[in-house]
């Protein structure tokens, strides 16, 4: 298994705004895999994070937008940048591990 | 493109009830199929992985089958208990890696 742990667990923000989300894993992992929860919606993925490489986005979501850091293979961030009301989400980060997906905790993100 | 839907959308029954969720996904071409379940307030919590080999597993009052050419997967749970009360999720693993997910279905077990 793998235990996963997120920072901040939630916040408020003013629109225009960033704000960076850490993601802490207790064991070394290649992918790290960032998701977003909107409103009564499922997750959906914004990217996946290699250590030593650009993170991989998908359709819809930019690396402008959503800057990914992965400075090792414990931790990454996920920035989201000049933030809108529309950003309003939870953010969860969720690694791999046996093929079995485990996810953290998620970040609540309020922007007003 | 995968795609994965859940029914129903929300279910609410009496404590004792056995109940079956349900998830069909368009893409037979999975690695595996997990389910989760999803507290308010809270991340994802892995309840049962099913490899795309397998037919089902068991955990507990918790069964979950896979038909993998029908694109079908059932998740039986038995003798529901208030507990079992959150928003249960379906994902599938594709060949890039990551799980995509239908929307949930959110169970409300009545005492």
């Amino acid at each position: 298994s793998a235990v996963i742990s997120q920072k901040p667990s939630r916040d408020i923000c003013q629109r225009g705004t960033s704000l960076t989300i850490q993601c802490q894993v207790d064991s070394q992992v290649t992918m790290m895999f960032w998701y977003r929860q909107q409103p009564g919606q499922s997750l959906t993925l914004i990217a996946t994070a290699n250590q030593g490489s650009e993170a991989t986005y998908e359709s819809g979501f930019v690396i402008d937008k959503f800057p990914i850091s992965r400075p090792n293979l414990t931790f990454s961030t996920l920035t989201v940048s000049n933030m809108s009301p529309e950003d309003s989400s939870i953010y969860l980060c969720s690694v791999e591990n046996g093929l079995k997906g485990f996810f953290g905790p998620g970040t609540r993100l309020t922007v007003l | 493109k995968q795609e994965v839907t859940q029914i129903p959308a929300a279910l609410s029954v009496p404590e004792g009830e056995n109940l079956v969720l349900n998830c069909s996904f368009t893409d037979s071409a999975i690695y595996n199929l997990q389910w989760f379940r999803q507290d308010p307030g809270k991340g994802l919590t892995s309840l049962l992985l099913i490899q795309s080999s397998q037919r089902e597993q068991t955990s507990g009052r918790l069964n979950a089958s896979l038909d993998k050419s029908s694109g079908r997967s059932t998740l039986y749970i038995a003798a529901s208990q208030p507990g079992d009360s959150a928003t249960y999720l379906c994902a599938v693993r594709g060949s890039q890696g990551n799980l995509i997910f239908g929307k949930g279905t959110k169970l409300s077990v009545k005492p």
